[in-house]
């Protein structure tokens, strides 16, 4: 069991750039979560497939945030032309359930801490 | 918007001693996930409840799920320097996949 990956650990950029952020989910696992976290607070929900389809995305995700997961395989999130306020820790997390299953367990990779300058 | 409240924001206790942790909700929720965060990682799943009532123990930690499914609480016997991390709880609707998380409870055990 190699657990969830993500890539890179840290990203350091300046403000306006594009940054794009790995995610390898657990090989068993069809769902799969992108979170945000910054200090002090819990982790926030920004968009869930299942399998190659994006099924939710969160009022968070602005416009210049995408995420794809082609094959239902890795997914990667990107961000266009970042902002001071994109600067936290982006969470990547798993689960295995059959569609219209609620409340599976996620299992969390240690996710990629942005900070713009 | 955090649906879930945890309490204490912060707790330092001396090893040996026990400890609770609360998360608070209007909300039902359908299951609920426990989570211990060290800094610089990511969250790792302690226990989930699905049940009202349900009580689960892992080693000396046990969680309790309220009646109401609203709900739940963390106690830790006899705590550990070990034990140090912020403590998560989050939950999930029914039908729904997403997890809301309270802001965490952060526990130092002094040796």
């Amino acid at each position: 069991d190699t657990g969830v990956s993500q890539n890179p650990r840290h990203k350091i950029t300046k403000r306006g750039q594009n940054v794009t952020f790995r995610c390898d989910p657990i090989s068993e696992h069809n769902r799969l979560y992108w979170y945000r976290q910054t200090l002090g607070q819990g982790p926030e929900f920004l968009t869930y497939f299942q399998n190659e389809a994006q099924l939710e995305k969160s009022r968070l995700l602005s416009d210049r945030f995408s995420a794809e997961r082609p094959k239902g395989s890795f997914s990667t999130l990107e961000i266009q032309r970042t902002e001071q306020g994109d600067s936290a820790m982006y969470l990547c997390a798993s689960s295995f359930g059959f569609f219209g299953e609620g409340g599976k367990p996620q299992h969390f990779g240690d996710g990629t801490r942005l900070s713009i300058l | 918007t955090q649906l879930l409240e945890q309490s204490p924001q912060f707790l330092s206790i001396q090893e040996g001693e026990n400890l609770t942790v609360y998360c608070n909700s209007s909300s039902v929720f359908s299951s609920l996930q426990w989570y211990r965060q060290e800094p610089g990682e990511g969250p790792v799943l302690l226990v989930t409840v699905v049940t009202g009532g349900e009580v689960k123990k892992l080693k000396r930690l046990t969680f309790q799920f309220g009646d109401a499914r609203k709900d739940s609480s963390l106690h830790i016997t006899a705590a550990q320097p070990g034990d140090t991390g912020l403590y998560l709880c989050a939950g999930t609707s029914s039908n729904d996949y997403k997890l809301s998380f309270g802001a965490g409870t952060t526990v130092t055990v002094r040796a």
